[in-house]
């Protein structure tokens, strides 16, 4: 089953950096989507990108896709102590289930 | 949290014995899904639905069963748990037909002593 990777895996960073999380792949794909967890929360979707796209916007957050390479990347601009959070890839083959990576963790200082 | 809900929040509970963990929504979506979290392993498929008695294996299937006789309420047992199933455990929602996107609940962590 495919599964996204996400690297690094933890990330510091200081206020007002931008932050770059990348997710490889194994097959092919419909849509790779992009979620932040909180601390004891739920998953929150942020962004899906189509396998026909190569780059999408949506506020500070800027999604890439390359399918030649199975790769994707977040980039967080700005970055905010309130972005201090997980962040996972998820991965849909186009048979209703999503496989998701294991996560990098944000830390955003002040 | 997309009008899904997760009872119970906390359980702890004992080897052996059956557990049962229910999901809830509002929405009347067709797609429900069970994950665990666990640290170094992400999110892990349980079992999904995608309709009234509908329902298929994800990944982790192994010692747990589902069931879903109404499109409300999706629920996850344990026949008879392990340590091993100790873990948070995640429903989520999918509209389906609107969008690819999942829904996620707040979660239900799980402590099998």
């Amino acid at each position: 089953s495919q599964q996204g990777e996400e690297d690094p895996q933890a990330l510091s960073i200081q206020e007002g950096e931008n932050a770059t999380m990348n997710c490889s792949y194994k097959t092919s794909i419909n849509n790779l989507q992009w979620y932040r967890q909180n601390s004891g929360r739920g998953l929150v979707h942020l962004i899906l990108i189509r396998s026909n796209e190569r780059e999408k916007h949506s506020g500070r957050l800027r999604v890439t896709l390359d399918t030649s390479k199975k790769s994707s990347s977040l980039l967080i601009t700005a970055s905010r102590a309130a972005d201090t959070a997980s962040y996972f890839c998820a991965t849909d083959g186009g048979n209703n289930r999503l496989a998701f990576g294991k996560g990098n963790q944000v830390v955003v200082i002040p | 949290d997309a009008g899904i809900t997760q009872s119970p929040r906390h359980k702890v509970t004992e080897t052996g014995t059956p557990v049962t963990l229910r999901c809830h929504q509002t929405e009347n979506h067709r797609y429900m899904y069970w994950y665990r979290q666990d640290p170094g392993h992400g999110l892990r498929l349980i079992h999904y639905s995608y309709g009234v008695k509908d329902t298929d294996k994800g990944e982790v299937s192994d010692g747990y069963s589902v069931s879903r006789s109404k499109t409300e309420d999706f629920l996850l047992t344990l026949e008879s748990a392990t340590s091993s199933q100790t873990s948070v455990y995640f429903c989520a929602i999918r509209p389906g037909q609107v969008t690819d996107t999942q829904y996620f609940g707040p979660g239900t962590r799980l402590t099998v002593l």
